[in-house]
């Protein structure tokens, strides 16, 4: 079975600060990652995902993350916050080799940026 | 394009009463699904589809049903609703499985008395 952490349930950071939003995975078997984002009394919104080949993966905003196997993680980072980005922001996992279409979220990450 | 959009966005009901939160997506996805979302458990899947015709359990199905009789609506029923069920529901669809994004809708807040 798979499951997803998010050890920080909220971070604080102040503006222009950068900040990483950890993720770490448990499966069995080779998984897709990805990044959602969001904002208040919104939908969730894919920031971005890895399904193969590089292992850093960059969103058009600024954000990048980065598959590592051996420590089975997929933490979200940025060189420098905005207001703007506050927000939840949620990692999850999805089997890449049985087709299925479950996907394991984890409890959220809410990023609150300072002034 | 529309999306996915969800009615209604916010429901209050009584303990017992039934009710079915409507969900429709316009992009020809094959695949549609239900959440819940409730304080520090972040997403939970009730139920999801792969296709009109075939539903399947996901991982709290237990007070909901669904059903897939078109590829553009995924509505979830609720037959007797319960304080536990209070919570925000979010349906979302995609083009296929794994690697593939969802597109979330907007959300529907429904407290249960």
């Amino acid at each position: 079975a798979q499951s997803v952490t998010q050890l920080d349930s909220q971070v604080p950071v102040f503006e222009e600060a950068p900040v990483e939003l950890r993720c770490n995975y448990s499966s069995s078997v080779s998984v897709y990652l990805f990044w959602y984002v969001q904002y208040p009394n919104q939908g969730l919104q894919l920031l971005l995902k890895y399904l193969s080949g590089s292992t850093l993966v960059e969103s058009i905003n600024g954000f990048e993350a980065e598959f590592n196997k051996s420590q089975t993680s997929f933490h979200l980072r940025k060189p420098s916050v905005h207001i703007s980005d506050t927000a939840e922001y949620f990692c999850a996992v999805s089997e890449a080799t049985s087709g299925t279409y479950k996907y394991i979220f984890g409890t959220g990450t809410r990023l609150k940026v300072l002034a | 394009n529309a999306g996915v959009t969800q009615t209604p966005k916010f429901q209050v009901l009584k303990t017992g009463q039934s009710m079915t939160l409507q969900c429709a997506q316009d992009m020809n996805h094959e695949y549609m699904s239900w959440y819940r979302q409730d304080p520090g458990m972040g997403l939970r899947l009730i139920h999801y589809s792969v296709g009109a015709g075939i539903t399947d359990q996901g991982e709290v199905p237990n007070g909901y049903n669904v059903s897939r009789s078109t590829t553009e609506d995924f509505p979830l029923r609720l037959l007797s609703a319960a304080p536990s069920q209070t919570s925000v529901y979010f349906c979302a669809s995609s083009f296929g499985t794994g690697g593939l994004r969802q597109y979330f809708g907007p959300g529907t807040r429904l407290t249960v008395l």
